[in-house]
């Protein structure tokens, strides 16, 4: 079973600062399985990025995605307010299991 | 546009059972893989079972492996979650979702949630 580990637990920021998250796999993932999913409070997990890089439709571009193997990141570029959230990395490369990490909250500073 | 409304859930007594389900609209439900994921408060994300489109392939979680069911019903385009013998573990709301064609494992489409809170 691959487990994936995201760090850090918390994020404080502040909007217009650069946040970058990790996502490392216990065992190597193909990029085409490792999504990225943002959830606000009450809400509704949202599709961030899929393909490991590929943006999903609606997100806007300050949102990228990166990595190969064990090692994936999501990079926010400019803080928006909007963007604070936990955050969860979502691998199913590991067929028939898919595995969530354990998520990332993003709070402002 | 792509709509999963489900429905079911609610306060059941540790040993019993709820049956849930996941009312589609807006795509050719028969084309698709479907998946039940929970979240238990204030936790993340599992993903409990998945059925594919013609039901020839299920997957359950070890966590609810003998215990749920998933089905379907292509022609009502409905989705399915038998739970038995449930457990206070099991507490947490309960989401259906669609992949992003053809990935049925990038959950694209989500619906609201329905709550299933297991206690004595």
């Amino acid at each position: 079973e691959i487990m994936l580990t995201q760090s850090p637990g918390t994020l404080s920021l502040s909007p217009g600062e650069r946040a970058t998250l990790s996502c490392r796999a216990s065992q190597s993932v193909s990029s085409n399985y490792l999504a990225w999913y943002q959830q606000n409070p009450g809400q509704t997990p949202r599709l961030v990025i899929y393909g490991a890089s590929t943006r999903a439709t609606g997100i806007p571009d300050r949102f990228s995605g990166s990595g190969s193997e064990t090692d994936f990141t999501l990079t926010i570029s400019r803080l928006e307010p909007e963007d604070f959230a936990v955050y969860y990395c979502q691998q199913c490369g590991d067929s028939p299991m898919c595995s969530f990490g354990q998520g990332t909250k993003l709070e402002i500073k | 546009q792509v709509q999963l409304v489900e429905s079911g859930g609610g306060l059941v007594k540790p040993g019993g059972s709820l049956r849930l389900s996941c009312a589609a609209s807006g795509f050719t439900f028969s084309d698709y893989y479907m998946t039940w994921i929970r979240q238990a408060p204030g936790k993340g994300l599992e993903l409990v079972s998945y059925i594919s489109s013609s039901e020839s392939t299920i997957y359950y979680a070890d966590s609810v492996k003998g215990r749920f069911t998933i089905s379907r019903d292509n022609s009502k385009k409905s989705l399915y979650l038998q739970m038995n013998s449930l457990r206070a573990e099991d507490t947490a709301v309960y989401y259906c979702a669609r992949g992003l064609d053809p990935r049925w494992y990038v959950f694209a489409y989500w619906g609201q949630g329905t709550l299933v809170t297991v206690s004595s």
